[in-house]
Order: structure tokens, then sequence, then C-alpha cells
């Protein structure tokens, strides 16, 4: 987890506001994704970026943008809070190297509440 | 669609105890599949990966098998410890277009004393 890092923590921020949420990381690693973990579902992807600059939507995207600047950096903003964005946040890394085991890494999650 | 489907959604065991988590999917065709542990409030930490020519992988305690046959997978614990209290995910990754990751929704285990 130390190589994933994501901030906040914890967030509780109010219907309509702005939210950003940082990850940064420290693994060398190309690939960069967002997901959300809802109680009784499985992980779903937000956005996904291969590289700097590159942005690709995930099967859940309305509501959330990113930006990947840097190599290292991968933030998600909700732009404006609805509560039903409630959940916990993972951002992931992977490699493009060793194609058919590319490994996810996992950052500890922002536990995101909208009131 | 894809699917990965998880049993079963939770378990209780008493400590030292073996335990199987199935995993059953749908994902055609797939790179690999993976088993994570998801302490509380944490990420997920991946325990084993199998590609599609594999049928076994052990990591201490934990041993996963596939069936690309059947398109199942199990995740058999052994000598089950306290510390084995977690979600376990099964995910299996496309090897289709976007090269997706596709999630189970987990196995609570709770391992008691």
């Amino acid at each position: 987890d130390a190589d994933v890092t994501q901030t906040p923590r914890n967030r509780i921020t109010k219907t309509g506001k702005r939210i950003m949420l940082e990850c940064s990381q420290t693994k060398g690693h190309d690939r960069m994704y967002w997901y959300r973990q809802d109680p009784g579902l499985g992980l779903r992807l937000i956005y996904y970026s291969f590289d700097v600059k590159d942005i690709n939507k995930g099967e859940i995207s309305d509501g959330y943008s990113v930006s990947r600047q840097a190599q290292a950096k991968f933030s998600l903003s909700l732009e404006s809070a609805i509560p039903n964005q409630t959940a916990l946040y993972f951002c992931a890394t992977s490699d493009t190297l060793a194609e058919s085991y590319n490994e996810q890494f996992f950052g500890p999650g922002t536990r995101l509440t909208v009131l | 669609k894809n699917q990965v489907e998880q049993s079963p959604q939770s378990l209780i065991i008493l400590e030292g105890k073996n335990c199987t988590l199935q995993c059953n999917y749908t994902v055609s065709p797939f790179s690999n599949l993976r088993w994570y542990k998801q302490d509380t409030g944490r990420g997920p930490v991946s325990l084993t990966i199998m590609t599609f020519s594999e049928n076994t992988k052990s990591n201490g305690r934990y041993t996963a098998t596939l069936d690309a046959d059947t398109k199942q997978s199990s995740l058999h614990i052994t000598a089950s410890q306290l510390s084995d209290s977690a979600s376990y995910i099964c995910v299996v990754r496309e090897t289709s277009g976007t090269y997706k990751y596709i999630f189970g929704t987990g196995t609570r285990l709770k391992v008691l004393a």
C-alpha cells in the first residue's frame, strides 16, 4: 500500500460541492485506475489512464472527471457531488510489462460521504 | 455480459479449520484470474494469479485452482488464522477489447477463536 497513496483518506462533504481525490504512486507504473466500491458490489472502474495525458472512460464515468498531468499522479474530481457518490474509492496502478500477469496494486482507499 | 460470481457471500469458521471459496465466471476469452485479499478499510492485495493455461497456484496457506473448461476457480485456505478474516475477491482479466478487469463481489470470511 505504501507505494500507492491516496489523499484524503476520509472526506465528508455536502451535495453540490466540488471534490478532488488525489492518487500518487512511486512504483513507476504507466497505468493508473480509479475504482469505486459499494457494499454488495464488485469494484467498478470509473476512469483509467495508460500514460500521461491519456484518459479513458470506465463503466461508470458519469459525474466524474480525471486528470493525469504526471506519470506518478492521477486525480479524480467530482464536479458537483451527490449522495449516491458516497462510496469507497480506490486508485490502482499496473505495469505495461509482463502483460500476461499485469498485476494491479491498490492504494488504501478514500472513504467519501456526500450528505 | 461478462460476469464474475462468488460464493458464499459470507462464511464463519473456527481458527485452525480449512475452507474453500468459489468463483464462477463467464468472461471469455480471458488473460488471467487473480484472487485478492481485502482487509476492512484497506485496498485489495494480490494473493495468487493464474493464466488460462495454469490450473493451480499456491501462496503459503492459500491455494487457488482454475478449471478453464468449466470456468470455475476456488481458493482454499488451510489451517485458518484470525488474520485471515477479510474479504476475498476474484478478478478476471479480459483479453478482448480494452483488457478490462472484472471484479467479483467477494466472500467475507470471519475466523473465530
